[in-house]
């Protein structure tokens, strides 16, 4: 069956450190993959969009891998700060007719 | 601010009830999606519209109905609700239907059904 996978529901890492997430995907061929930031109780807001054709995507901070081989996507914050703290979720297109989100990563970045 | 507006903001009502949430995409944005979210699921796709016409469905429940108008705005209906139809629920638009862009996501409504 589909199911798209993130390491972990939550991560804590100190500041100033690189938090990695990971997403892993399975029975679905996404031709793009996107990443957005989810505050408590506010809509998903995006962040990174990597095509299958693109290995890295980079933004400010913000680096996304994709490996179509892995069937997997890593998201890197650098030097991260509290103000980074926010669950991230990854998506995937379903086959060209919806993105399907994952569970999301709950990151706390500790001053 | 998404550009995406959602009402209300907060809606609590009884089992059995019916409700309408309203949807009015970004200007200009063609592609309608409704998620559900609740605490033990994640966001749940529920439906897609594009210019006025479904274009996909997710795990929609049968007592669940939406549309899209000629403005594009859309309404999301919830019929014989039950206490696990609790959630945050959300819209998000998009320009067009070619997954290759971000999607705009409101600030959601959130149902509470006692």
């Amino acid at each position: 069956s589909q199911k798209i996978e993130q390491n972990s529901e939550a991560l804590n890492i100190q500041e100033g450190k690189t938090a990695t997430l990971t997403c892993n995907y399975t029975n679905y061929s996404p031709a793009y993959l996107q990443w957005y930031r989810q505050d408590p109780g506010r809509g998903p807001v995006f962040l990174l969009l990597i095509r299958e054709n693109e290995k890295e995507k980079r933004k400010e901070r913000l680096k996304v891998t994709f490996d179509t081989t892995l069937k997997q996507s890593l998201f890197h914050i650098t030097a991260s700060q509290p103000a980074d703290s926010a669950t991230y979720l990854c998506a995937c297109d379903n086959y060209g007719q919806n993105f399907v989100f994952g569970p999301g990563t709950r990151l706390s970045v500790l001053p | 601010d998404s550009g995406v507006t959602q009402t209300p903001k907060h809606l609590i009502t009884a089992t059995g009830q019916r409700v309408t949430l309203r949807c009015s995409p970004r200007s200009g944005d063609l592609s309608v999606y409704w998620y559900q979210q609740s605490l033990d699921q994640g966001l749940q796709f529920l439906i897609q519209y594009y210019n006025g016409e479904e274009r996909a469905k997710g795990n929609i429940l049968e007592r669940f109905s939406a549309q899209q108008f000629p403005d594009l705005h859309s309404e999301l209906n919830l019929s014989s609700l039950e206490l696990g139809d609790s959630a945050l629920y959300f819209c998000a638009s998009s320009p067009n239907i070619i997954l290759n862009t971000e999607a705009f996501f409101g600030q959601g409504t959130r149902l509470t059904v006692v």
